[in-house]
């Protein structure tokens, strides 16, 4: 158990409300990502963080932004939700130590946009 | 962009069998992990293999990472129900901050 929870762990919003995800972690992991996943694409990178203040985009990170204020909680924020972002969003740490890019990943936010 | 191709996608097998399901890239990875994931959970961390070649055994699971750092398989020896679920397979990279998933290999093993 890696210590990750997510927040809520469903949720139902409407097109163009303002959306936000929250990760918790309790080992103080430097390292924080937050992915979807949709069928037939498998996990997908929208934004990481590798410290306080510390973020960076990926792969698909357009309508999504993220904050990270303290080392336990990563953010994710969808500003205005469309349906394409209907999915689920995983949050992950990365392992410490010699821990070869392992991941570790919370259980998941289901979000329907309708 | 690193990109990993899983298959099959599917497979659908009675207890018992045999199966390997196969992780394919033309680019070389620091390491390669698989994952499993059961409906409503976050994926799991079975296995990571880092050197080209290496083989690692997980009771009846084997892992495989190709010579060349680029592929890897796994195969499940005499499948049972419980290995029912979705097999992730990710390819590190970027000094070992970064993961690349596969699209994933969803397995029904039927009693």
């Amino acid at each position: 158990d890696a210590g990750i929870t997510q927040s809520p762990r469903h949720k139902v919003t409407e097109t163009g409300t303002p959306v936000t995800l929250r990760c918790h972690q309790t080992e103080n992991h430097r390292y924080m990502y937050w992915y979807r996943q949709d069928p037939g694409h498998g996990l997908r990178l929208i934004h990481y963080s590798y410290g306080v203040k510390d973020t960076d985009k990926g792969e698909v990170s357009d309508g999504y932004s993220v904050s990270r204020s303290k080392t336990e909680d990563f953010l994710l924020t969808l500003e205005s939700a469309t349906s394409s972002q209907t999915s689920v969003y995983f949050c992950a740490i990365k392992g410490g130590g010699k821990s070869y890019n392992e991941q570790f990943f919370g259980p998941g936010t289901r979000l329907t946009v309708l | 962009t690193q990109l990993l191709e899983q298959s099959p996608q599917f497979l659908s097998i009675q207890e018992g069998e045999n199966l390997t399901v196969y992780c394919n890239s033309s680019s070389v990875f620091s390491s390669l992990q698989w994952y499993r994931q059961e409906p409503g959970e976050g994926p799991v961390l079975l296995v990571t293999v880092v050197t080209g070649g290496e083989v690692k055994k997980l009771k009846r699971l084997t892992f495989q990472f190709g010579d060349a750092r680029k592929d890897s398989s796994l195969h499940i020896t005499a499948a049972q129900p419980g290995d029912t679920g979705l097999y992730l397979c990710a390819g590190g990279y970027n000094a070992g901050n970064m993961l690349t998933f596969g699209g994933g290999t969803r397995l029904m093993v039927k009693p």
